[in-house]
């Protein structure tokens, strides 16, 4: 089956880090490209990241330039987004989501989300 | 950035009825738009990709349409699994962005 599930979240305060995870399972990872979605609490869905099959390029949006870093590690299945200088604003469900196979840039993987609160 | 709007921000319909939901770009995006239903507490399922390429899986009952700036989504016949919150999102540059969603209830 394929499958993403992320895990990291929690309280944390504002100033805060936090590194969420994202295991894949039933693909092939390395083939991927794959993002980082949020969805703050009753509010629409906001892309923040994305890290290309080829570890060539790295996008972030502009909310958390500077404060999000994007990784993966092929070897582990495994996509990461290290969080720092958190702000309440950051408070969201943060869902990893696969690039399409045949078209770029649509999900058609997402993960059940892990809850990210920033409250001090 | 490229700015999504969606219409109507939500609708009442019934099982049966027909509903078309609008998406219109602040620029021209070819057939770079996706459509995704979510319900609540779920992630966010694909429907339709490249404007109106059918997400395997995905009832025929959902179509979509459009290029450039303006796009629909399309629901034939309303089933009650269908009752959900639905988004556009611009794949044609960076940073990707999603419509403020469209939520379809029952009436």
């Amino acid at each position: 089956e394929v499958q993403l599930v992320e895990s990291g979240g929690g309280l944390v305060k504002p100033g805060g880090s936090l590194r969420l995870s994202c295991a894949a399972s039933g693909f092939s990872f390395s083939s991927y490209s794959m993002n980082w979605v949020r969805q703050a609490p009753g509010k629409g869905l906001e892309w923040v990241s994305y890290f290309t099959s080829s570890s060539s390029y790295i996008y972030y949006a502009d909310s958390v330039k500077g404060r999000f870093t994007i990784s993966r590690d092929n070897a582990k299945n495994s996509l990461y987004l290290q969080m720092n200088s958190l702000r309440a604003e950051d408070t969201a469900v943060y869902y990893c989501a696969r690039d399409h196979s045949v078209v770029a840039h649509a999900f058609d993987i997402w993960g059940q989300g892990t809850m990210v609160t920033v409250s001090s | 950035d490229i700015q999504l709007t969606q219409s109507p921000s939500s609708v009442s319909a019934s099982v049966g009825d027909r509903v078309t939901i609008t998406c219109r770009a602040s620029q021209g995006i070819s057939s770079w738009l996706a459509w995704y239903q979510q319900k609540p507490g779920k992630a966010p399922k694909l429907l339709i990709y490249a404007a109106s390429s059918l997400q395997s899986g995905v009832p025929s009952r959902f179509s979509g349409s459009g290029s450039g700036t303006d796009f629909t989504l399309t629901i034939s016949s309303l089933q009650p699994e269908d009752f959900a919150t639905y988004y556009c999102q611009q794949a044609n540059s960076f940073p990707f962005t999603f419509g403020p969603g469209t939520k379809v209830d029952i009436k």
